[in-house]
Order: C-alpha cells, then sequence, then structure tokens
C-alpha cells in the first residue's frame, strides 16, 4: 500500500512570496496519477493538479505541479490572499478504485 | 453544470448507524462512480471506498470492511453510504466526490455532512 508524505507540516510565508510542497511516496507511482487539492476551512477540497502537472479547469498559472517516480512538488509562484489554506496530495488508482491522501500541509500567513 | 448535494448533519450513538445521501445531477449518474472520502475534526482527507454507478461494483478501504456499504439507486440518481457501529472516531465530516471525465480523479464534490457520534 502506497504511503504518501507531505512536507513540511506548516509553512509560514508572506503574500508574494514563493511557496514550495513536497510529497514523497513510499513507492513509485506514475504521474498519471497524482493530484494536488486546496482545502480551506468549512470547505470542501478543490482540485488544483492532475497527472502531477496539469492544472484542473479555472486555476490560476500562478499554482504549478511537477514530479515523478517518489517525488512531487506543488509551486504556487507568487502568494495571494485566498491561497492560504491547506493542500494534499492524492495517488489515484483505477483497477481497484482507490485513493491515497497524504497528511497535508497547511500554508498560512507569516 | 455537475451538483453533489448530501443529505443534512446527524447525531447518533455510539453502536448505532448512519446513512448519508449524496443526490447528484447535471449529468449521466450511470457514466461515473462515486468515491466517499471522510474528514475527522482537524485531520487530513481519508478515503472511505468507492462504488461503479453503472453496475454497484464496490472498493471499500481495508479499514472500514464489515462496517459500511455503499448503494446506488439510479432512478434517483442517488448514491448512499451507510456506516454501522458508529464509535466516537467516526466523527467527521463525510464527503462524497465525483470524477471529472478529463481528470480521472475526484473534481467534483458533495457539500459535506458531518456526522457526530456521542452519547
Amino acid at each position: 500500500e502506497i504511503v504518501l508524505t507531505q512536507s513540511p507540516g506548516t509553512l509560514s510565508l508572506s503574500p508574494g512570496e514563493r511557496a514550495t510542497l513536497s510529497c514523497r511516496a513510499s513507492q513509485s507511482v506514475s504521474s498519471s496519477y497524482l493530484a494536488w487539492y486546496q482545502q480551506k476551512p468549512g470547505q470542501a477540497p478543490r482540485l488544483l493538479i492532475y497527472g502531477a502537472s496539469s492544472r484542473a479547469t479555472g486555476i490560476p498559472d500562478r499554482f504549478s505541479g511537477s514530479g515523478s517516480g517518489t517525488d512531487f512538488t506543488l509551486t504556487i509562484s507568487r502568494l495571494e490572499p485566498e491561497d492560504f489554506a491547506v493542500y494534499y496530495c492524492q495517488q489515484y488508482g483505477s483497477s481497484p478504485r482507490k485513493l491515497t491522501f497524504g497528511g497535508g500541509t497547511k500554508v498560512e500567513i507569516k | 453544470q455537475v451538483q453533489l448535494v448530501q443529505s443534512g448533519a446527524e447525531v447518533k450513538k455510539p453502536g448505532a448507524s448512519v446513512k448519508v445521501s449524496c443526490k447528484a445531477s447535471g449529468y449521466t449518474f450511470t457514466s461515473y462512480g462515486i468515491s466517499w472520502v471522510r474528514q475527522a475534526p482537524g485531520q487530513g482527507l481519508e478515503w472511505m471506498g468507492w462504488i461503479s454507478a453503472y453496475n454497484g461494483n464496490t472498493n471499500y478501504a481495508q479499514k472500514l470492511q464489515g462496517r459500511v456499504t455503499m448503494t446506488t439507486d439510479t432512478s434517483t440518481s442517488t448514491a448512499y453510504m451507510e456506516l454501522r457501529s458508529l464509535r466516537s472516531d467516526d466523527t467527521a465530516v463525510y464527503y462524497c466526490a465525483r470524477d471529472g471525465r478529463l481528470t480521472g480523479t475526484t473534481h467534483y464534490w458533495g457539500q459535506g455532512t458531518l456526522v457526530t457520534v456521542s452519547s
């Protein structure tokens, strides 16, 4: 069973700064099946990135995903006030259908 | 547009069961499966399982096997998740979610249903 470990647990940054979030898998993950989500308090998760690097519809281009194998990264190029939230990586498989989430990284205002 | 509307909050006693519904609209219900994900207070996201709305096939998270049942009613485009033998650590917000056509993973989410287990 794949385990996803996200780091750091909390990232304290100021608006305008660059955020780099890490997701490490316990075994190799197909890049086609790695996603990133944003979640704000009281809201459902919002899909940002799928297939490791493709932005979902309507997601600003300051969000980018990269990586392969066991190491994946979500980068927010310049933090906007609305970007302070918790971010989760997710591995998804299709046969059988299964999802695995990382523990999350909180991006907070410094 | 795709919408998933879940049933309201529930308060249950330990040992009881809860059944949460997820009514879908804006697409052909049988074309996509439904995943269920829960989130305990202040904690991360936990996948509970998935059901095919086409043929009812399911895949449950191992830790919930035997306590969870997912079903669908295609006549009303509604998915259900029943959890039995509730414990205090089942207190969580429960979400249903559907894959995106292009994204291949959970893209559309319900608003969440808070289930509180307390004596």
